[in-house]
């Protein structure tokens, strides 16, 4: 079982659509981060959330902490096929260490 | 901007073969990591680092499989003897060990054992 479930797995959409993918947990964390990887590269950290109900902006992304600290959303407006890639959603954990989420594989047709 | 560097970016080898990963930290960083990933696993942790002492590969088959760090600048990660099913897509990943900080990840080493 994995420790954060993301959903969809997979995503197709046209050029201009908008979109929401989830990341959801039973356990409550102390700060949730988000990834993008693009093919062929590694993840890069698109944003930290920290606050239960917090919510922070990138551009025509919006990230959303749920006000229980046990799920996230990434919200995107009219996407791009620039915005094609693997978002990943992760936790720090006390030891060092991350754990990921399997991704939301998001493919945005021109 | 600083870059996570890891070499080879492809290896294509025959199974029973020697392989070794390289991977340069961020100057400053002091906790590296080993990702393997994969369609089917996703990524999935091998072992990790913190001031050069490694703190768990539990992750990583030990038979096989082996972390190191040399020196601050240089990570190792060898599969000997190599086989087909760890064909995947190696990262190398540093930070700093305090907060919520993220992980600066390579581009990977792309590995086909055939």
């Amino acid at each position: 079982t994995q420790l954060l479930e993301q959903s969809p797995q997979f995503l197709s959409i046209q050029e201009g659509e908008n979109l929401t993918v989830y990341c959801n947990s039973s356990s409550v964390f102390s700060s949730l981060q988000w990834y993008r990887q693009e093919p062929g590269e590694g993840p890069v950290l698109l944003v930290t959330v920290v606050t239960g109900g917090e919510v922070k902006k990138l551009k025509r992304l919006t990230f959303q902490f749920g006000d229980a600290r046990k799920d996230s959303s990434l919200h995107i407006t009219a996407a791009q096929p620039g915005d094609t890639g693997l978002y990943l959603c992760a936790v720090p954990t006390g030891g060092f260490k991350t754990i990921f989420g399997a991704g939301t594989r998001l493919f945005v047709k021109a | 901007d600083a870059r996570v560097t890891q070499t080879p970016r492809h290896k294509v080898t025959e199974m029973g073969q020697e392989v070794t990963m390289r991977c340069q930290p961020i100057l400053g960083h002091n906790t590296v990591f080993w990702y393997r990933q994969t369609m089917m696993q996703g990524l999935e942790l091998l072992a990790y680092f913190r001031n050069r002492a490694p703190l768990d590969d539990s992750g990583m088959p030990k038979d096989r499989f082996s972390a190191e760090m040399p020196d601050a600048t240089l990570a190792t990660l060898k599969i000997q003897p190599s086989e087909p099913r760890d064909s995947a897509v190696y990262f190398c990943a540093s930070g700093l060990d305090r907060g919520n900080q993220p992980q600066h990840f390579g581009d990977g080493t792309r590995l086909s054992i055939l």
